[in-house]
């Protein structure tokens, strides 16, 4: 496709369940990126992919959560024993190979609104 | 740990005056500096970035930013707003060496009155 997809649009859970969050980046975009969006959180980092780079995990927030990316093209985040907290809209984002700031603009999917009852 | 600032949750502005909607950052060494858009029932779209050179950038819109390195900043501003202005905007910024994370404000409310 021409733009970034992600899949499912919603997901509405119960807590304790395990979910899985899939996003296809724009093809040739080898970086990647997870964000959680919450009503007056503004934008959370999760997790950034960048080629055959070991990704930075480093906004994960709890060990519920991991995130993988096969082939360098799809990923998927997966959250364990969902928690109501875990609530909020998983945005997913690619990108171009950083160049010195060159090329560098996140191209966003519309994101995975996660609801956990 | 780079990190933005949006002091105002929501801005308020009448159709036809400026809008500014401003933005300071933490990052260790030079910034790449970045403001992004959602509108609503849309996703994330990028609107303009400083990387380095002129202090002054244009992006989509109509919309320009103003990088000072002394005050920290990055205000985003517009002459004449627009009603279909209104929207969420978020700054964004990263370090040009070592943590390449980046990292996004909690967004302005911008609201265009008609």
């Amino acid at each position: 496709g021409a733009g970034v997809s992600q899949s499912p649009s919603n997901k509405v859970t119960e807590k304790g369940k395990d979910v899985e969050l899939r996003c296809d980046p724009i093809s040739g975009h080898t970086a990647l990126y997870w964000y959680r969006q919450s009503l007056g959180q503004g934008l959370e980092f999760l997790i950034y992919f960048q080629g055959n780079s070991a990704p930075d995990k480093s906004g994960l927030p709890s060990d519920r959560f991991s995130a993988e990316r096969t082939g360098g093209s799809v990923s998927t985040l997966t959250i364990q024993r969902t928690q109501q907290e875990d609530s909020a809209v998983y945005l997913c984002a690619s990108s171009l190979p950083r160049l010195r700031g060159r090329d560098e603009k996140l191209f966003f999917g519309s994101g995975t609104q996660l609801s956990v009852l | 740990a780079q990190s933005v600032a949006q002091p105002e949750d929501q801005v308020n502005v009448a159709e036809g005056n400026p809008l500014t909607v401003k933005c300071t950052y933490s990052v260790s060494g030079n910034p790449y500096l970045f403001w992004y858009v959602q509108y609503p029932n849309r996703g994330l779209q990028f609107l303009l970035k400083y990387i380095t050179g002129d202090n002054l950038v244009k992006g989509s819109y109509g919309f320009e930013a103003e990088f000072n390195k002394s005050q920290t900043s990055f205000h985003l501003k517009k002459p004449s707003a627009l009603v279909s202005d209104s929207a969420l905007y978020f700054c964004a910024v990263r370090a040009t060496h070592g943590n390449n994370r980046l990292a996004f404000g909690k967004g302005n409310q911008v609201v265009v009155i008609p």
